[in-house]
């Protein structure tokens, strides 16, 4: 059972353009969604993170938007540039039974942003 | 060190064998997780180690797979009598402690391609 549902797989985008990248998830108990970037023959990166009692959070030219009541959240990157070429995925973390959290990986979006 | 340290960077193995996968997390980071990334798919939770508690293995395939973490710091991942469906690369993350986790997210390395033949 996948329990965060990123999407689109792949997209690309003109420079200068915005980047939209979708998740879903329907485990309630997830209450931290944290976004990874991924360069080639690198591990992902934290790139930004919102608690779901805030409904948008921007750093930068990055803004995560939260829908609670949806279950869905989105990364919006604006003013695209070819250097954010990257496998972007989407993460949600819940409380382990160890008192620890753990987090589930969406399976990544392929970005190309064309010149 | 500065961050998180994995070797071998690459390693073909012939099918059958065994393997060993290391990684050195951040000096101080009590949490250390172990991921596998197969080609198109996300990241798939492994193992989990935080400070002297047991691990949580819930995420290890089969009893091929095994990891330990000696002295709260170094971790090794073995997989035995490797097969072609265990090729991907494995990533390893720690953390600091639940806190940190929660507000920082995890620190990865750059990962171990596994390629069996």
């Amino acid at each position: 059972q996948q329990q965060v549902k990123q999407s689109p797989q792949s997209l690309i985008v003109q420079k200068g353009g915005i980047s939209i990248i979708n998740c879903a998830y329907e485990n309630t108990a997830f209450d931290y969604f944290p976004w990874y970037q991924q360069f080639p023959g690198k591990g992902p990166a934290l790139l930004i993170a919102i608690r779901p009692d805030v409904s948008e959070k921007k750093e930068g030219r990055f803004t995560i938007s939260f829908n609670k009541s949806a279950k869905q959240f989105s990364l919006h990157i604006m003013d695209s540039q070819p250097g954010d070429s990257a496998t972007y995925f989407c993460a949600a973390s819940e409380r382990s039974g160890a008192g620890s959290y753990q987090l589930t990986f969406g399976k990544g979006t392929k970005l190309s942003v064309i010149p | 060190g500065a961050g998180v340290s994995q070797s071998p960077s690459n390693k073909v193995t012939e099918k059958g064998k065994d393997v060993e996968l290391r990684c050195d997390p951040i000096s101080g980071h009590t949490a250390l997780y172990w991921y596998r990334q197969s080609l198109g798919q996300g990241l798939e939770f492994l193992i989990y180690f935080q400070g002297n508690s047991a691990p949580d293995k819930s995420g290890l395939p089969s009893d091929r797979f095994s990891a330990e973490r000696t002295g709260g710091s170094v971790s090794t991942l073995t997989i035995q009598r490797t097969q072609q469906e265990d090729s991907a690369v494995y990533l390893c993350a720690s953390s600091l402690e639940k806190v940190r986790h929660r507000v920082g997210g995890y620190t990865f390395g750059s990962g171990t391609r596994l390629t069996v033949v």
